[in-house]
């Protein structure tokens, strides 16, 4: 059990609909993480927040936002969702900088029908 | 862009042997490199890394050599174990702001 824990584990839904993922981090850590895992791109790094900042940004696309909350748990927010988009969201935590050890939650599985 | 690639999708060995992952980058200005492990449906799990200002790390049974002339690290796993059957990212940073990975090797270790 890394401490990180992503809610919902799975979730299924429609083309051009808007869904939210949620993390909570491990306690102390200030810095949450999301990353994108398909079938075709592999796993790949969207955006990083620290103590309620943006910091780092990958490839993340437009329709995607985070944001981190004053208790430190993050949303990933999709939108107008495309069969594409159907991958695993990782979430992860570290202490603070992308090279410190980051914990990963178990993922949330989402299906774009 | 593939900027770090993991050129073999998968590597078996015997218990007890070395077992030897491999990734290339071309990108001169990633700093930082990093290994991770996956066993399915978890999600990845931190190992090693490693500065660019160095080229050997070492910890317990695993090992990371970076080579920056050829752009090149690898990952040592010695002596193999059973549990150590998982798919392998190498993983490379830049500037401390962005993160890119390689498509993984999936590692058997057979008994």
């Amino acid at each position: 059990d890394s401490g990180v824990t992503q809610t919902p584990k799975h979730l299924i839904t429609a083309t051009g609909q808007r869904v939210t993922l949620r993390c909570s981090p491990r306690s102390g850590d200030l810095s949450v993480y999301w990353y994108q895992q398909s079938l075709d791109q592999g796993l790949q790094f969207l955006i990083q927040y620290y103590n309620g900042e943006e910091r780092a940004k990958g490839n993340i696309l437009e329709r995607f936002s985070a944001q981190q909350f004053p208790d430190l748990h993050s949303e990933l927010n999709l939108s107008s969702l495309e069969l594409g988009d159907s991958a695993l969201y990782f979430c992860a935590s570290s202490v603070d900088r992308l090279e410190d050890t980051q914990y990963f939650g178990p993922g949330t599985r989402l299906t774009v029908l | 862009d593939q900027q770090v690639k993991q050129n073999s999708p998968s590597l078996s060995v015997q218990e007890g042997r070395i077992s030897i992952l491999n990734c290339d980058y071309t990108n001169s200005m990633f700093d930082y490199f990093l290994w991770y492990k996956k066993y399915p449906a978890e999600g990845p799990t931190f190992l090693i890394s490693i500065s660019s200002i160095k080229d050997k790390n070492e910890d317990g049974r695993f090992t990371v050599f970076l080579n920056k002339s050829a752009k090149h690290l690898s990952l040592h796993i010695v002596p193999s174990q059973p549990g150590d059957s998982a798919v392998y990212f190498c993983a490379a940073i830049v500037n401390n702001n962005d993160m890119r990975f390689g498509a993984g090797t999936r590692l058997t270790v057979k008994p």
